[in-house]
């Protein structure tokens, strides 16, 4: 399974961009890669997911590099709300598993 | 529309002791999944289960036990419950099985926070 590396924690101003990045250098070409966030011990909330293309959506846009090892999660205008840990998570395409590793503690202050 | 429900949110049990969690998926979801998060660490996956059958299975010992009803609903049991067992109980729907599927993801409920003592 493709492991995901990220920096353990990161802190942003609020209304700033905040961009978050992972490394998944073993990732296989059919794999996917997702974003979830949890704030303070509720379930994961999903973010967004992505193969090879670029994806936007209402909550974030995921960037991923071209040879596909790395991607960023940005977060446009980054919030007190948006404080969590994020997780980036590569998804084998033959499971429903979800392997979490520790995330990025994202801390936004005013 | 109501997302992915558990119950109870909160349980305190013995060593020992039985335990059975519960987990509603989002209405017209199949695919069940249950994941273990203990604290300070990322969720890690228990089992999964689409159309009632057991499709995946993590490294968890034969006292963790799950079923899936006719009505996509499930059950995650733990038996001869130990301290380590002492977590948050995430469960997970999907639409359908994501093996094999591009683009499916899974959408998690708030968790059953189990403490034994």
């Amino acid at each position: 399974d493709a492991k995901t590396t990220q920096p353990p924690s990161m802190d942003c101003a609020e209304g700033r961009a905040a961009n978050l990045p992972c490394n998944h250098s073993t990732i296989s070409g059919n794999e996917y890669v997702y974003w979830y966030r949890q704030i303070h011990s509720q379930g994961p909330q999903y973010i967004i997911h992505g193969l090879k293309n670029n994806e936007t959506n209402e909550m974030a846009s995921l960037i991923i590099t071209e040879d596909r090892k790395s991607s960023t999660l940005i977060l446009p205008h980054a919030t007190l709300r948006d404080t969590a840990v994020y997780y980036c998570i590569v998804r084998p395409y033959n499971t429903d598993k979800l392997i979490f590793g520790t995330g990025t503690r994202l801390q936004v202050f005013p | 529309d109501a997302g992915v429900t558990q119950s109870p949110t909160h349980l305190i049990k013995t060593r020992g002791q039985h335990v059975t969690l519960r987990c509603s998926p989002i209405s017209g979801h199949k695919s069940v999944s249950w994941y273990q998060q203990v604290l300070g660490q990322g969720p890690q996956f228990i089992f999964q289960y689409y159309e009632k059958e057991e499709r995946g299975r993590g490294n968890f010992p034969d006292r963790f036990s799950a079923r899936q009803f006719p009505n996509y609903s499930s059950e995650l049991n733990v038996n001869a419950l130990l301290l380590g067992d002492s977590a948050l109980y995430l469960c997970a729907s999907s639409l359908r099985s994501l093996a094999g599927v591009r683009g499916e993801t899974q959408y998690f409920g708030p968790g059953t926070r189990l403490l034994v003592l």
